[in-house]
């Protein structure tokens, strides 16, 4: 079975710019969790989608938003960038989301944004 | 105050070494425990989980939660260079999907 797939896997964008990343779940899972990965945060959670609809969100400002297509790939984007956002973005997949039963969570490796 | 705090370290050990990783949190509700580790340019994988208080074991691997002192622990018995990674604590409520992340800590493990 194939993992979670993230993609770009490094991008290089400048203050002002968006972007669109994206991510593609595991086969038969439902639920898409996108996360921000900085050193000195750690991970930090963004939102979470099921069934194309945002379920949980996490403290980010609006510039970060998601969305989830009816095949449970997911997209998040990041509108007029700032050098803040550098970080690593994991979204991580699972089947039904509903009870947070951590061995069916699983990542995706990552798109590295720098942001100069 | 973050939610979940762990010393990001680095830690550095000698093969066959018994290591601990230690994080604290503030959130009384939390129920479930997680320990991820994740290697360079990977994403965390799941190394163990723990409901509610008390230890599990897995091979090498032992997670203990104590509740009372709102404080986990992973151990690691007979490290190897291979476990050489960053491992990551990670805790959540009852319901919902929501996971709080400490920032890791850095562990390499010297042949």
């Amino acid at each position: 079975k194939a993992g979670v797939t993230q993609t770009p896997r490094y991008l290089i964008k400048t203050r002002g710019q968006q972007v669109t990343l994206s991510c593609s779940p595991i086969s038969g899972h439902r639920s898409v969790s996108w996360y921000q990965q900085t050193p000195g945060q750690g991970l930090q959670f963004l939102f979470e989608y099921f069934s194309e609809t945002q379920r949980n969100k996490g403290n980010f400002p609006g510039r970060f938003s998601g969305r989830q297509f009816s095949n449970s790939r997911s997209e998040m984007n990041v509108s007029t960038l700032e050098l803040g956002d550098s970080a690593l973005y994991l979204c991580a997949s699972s089947f039904m989301g509903g009870r947070p039963l951590p061995h069916e969570q699983f990542f995706g490796p990552g798109t590295r944004l720098t942001v100069l | 105050q973050k939610e979940v705090e762990q010393d990001p370290g680095p830690l550095s050990v000698p093969e066959g070494a018994i290591v601990s990783l230690n994080c604290t949190y503030s959130n009384s509700a939390f129920q479930y425990f997680m320990w991820y580790r994740q290697y360079s340019r990977k994403g965390p994988e799941l190394l163990m989980y723990t409901y509610s208080s008390g230890n599990k074991e897995d091979g090498r691997f032992t997670a203990q939660v104590d509740k009372s002192s709102k404080y986990i622990s992973l151990f690691i018995r007979d490290s190897q260079p291979s476990d050489s990674a960053t491992y990551l604590c990670a805790m959540s409520l009852n319901t919902g999907n929501q996971f709080y992340f400490g920032t890791g800590t850095s562990l390499t493990v010297i042949p």
